[in-house]
């Protein structure tokens, strides 16, 4: 059974341009949440999604950042015209989503770099 | 708010000494605690948890204790390896917020021979 995939696993972007970070939950995992992990710090919680819906997105910038889930495929987390503060690793977790199991899974990152 | 906040470090211990790293948590309700532990370029791994008071969660030789009393979830391992150098988080997933976790800092973790 493989984990949770994310890729890229680094992305270098220059300042303005897009970024699109992918998260494929492990294989029954209904549930995605982001974090996203700043320089010497811990992880911040950006958004919970099942598919299809946003749950909660508390901790997403209000602006330039969104995140999808769509009924096939990864989640996406998107980044718009980037700027050098974005710079950072995205983690993605998935977790079955079943009453009194909510254990997330992490992928392996993804290391984002804006020039 | 919720909040967690841990030891800072690093903690660079010799092998086979005592380890503590603490975590003292603000929350609403009821949490449930977690120690995560991250390895140099991967995600994280969940290593032990707590779903309520007094309840001691443990794994591969680490333990912790939920204490509601003194809003604590200190890791303790009795005798550290090489092996388990390594960045440690401890986390709060709040009470019917849909899982999400609030994370402390980290505390990094080195062990010499």
């Amino acid at each position: 059974n493989a984990g949770v995939m994310q890729n890229p696993r680094h992305l270098v972007r220059r300042r303005g341009q897009e970024a699109r970070l992918r998260c494929s939950p492990m294989k029954g995992h209904s549930h995605v949440y982001w974090y996203r992990q700043l320089p010497e710090e811990g992880l911040k919680f950006m958004v919970y999604l099942q598919k299809e819906n946003i749950i909660d997105e508390s901790g997403m910038p209000k602006e330039r950042f969104s995140a999808e889930f769509p009924k096939e495929g990864p989640s996406i987390l998107r980044i718009q015209q980037v700027v050098r503060g974005d710079s950072a690793a995205y983690f993605c977790a998935s977790s079955p989503g079943l009453a009194g199991n909510n254990e997330q899974f992490f992928g392996p990152g993804t290391r984002l770099t804006v020039l | 708010g919720n909040s967690v906040t841990q030891m800072e470090g690093p903690v660079t211990l010799s092998e086979e000494a005592f380890l503590t790293i603490n975590c003292t948590y603000t929350a609403t309700g009821y949490p449930s605690l977690f120690w995560y532990v991250q390895y140099p370029g991967e995600g994280l791994q969940l290593l032990l948890k707590a779903t309520k008071a007094d309840d001691k969660g443990s794994n591969k030789g680490f333990e912790a204790t939920y204490r509601k009393e003194t809003t604590s979830f200190h890791l303790e391992k009795g005798s550290v390896q090489v092996s388990d150098s390594a960045v440690y988080f401890c986390a709060l997933s709040p009470y019917n917020q849909g899982g999400k976790l609030i994370f402390g800092q980290g505390t990094e973790l080195s062990v010499k021979p």
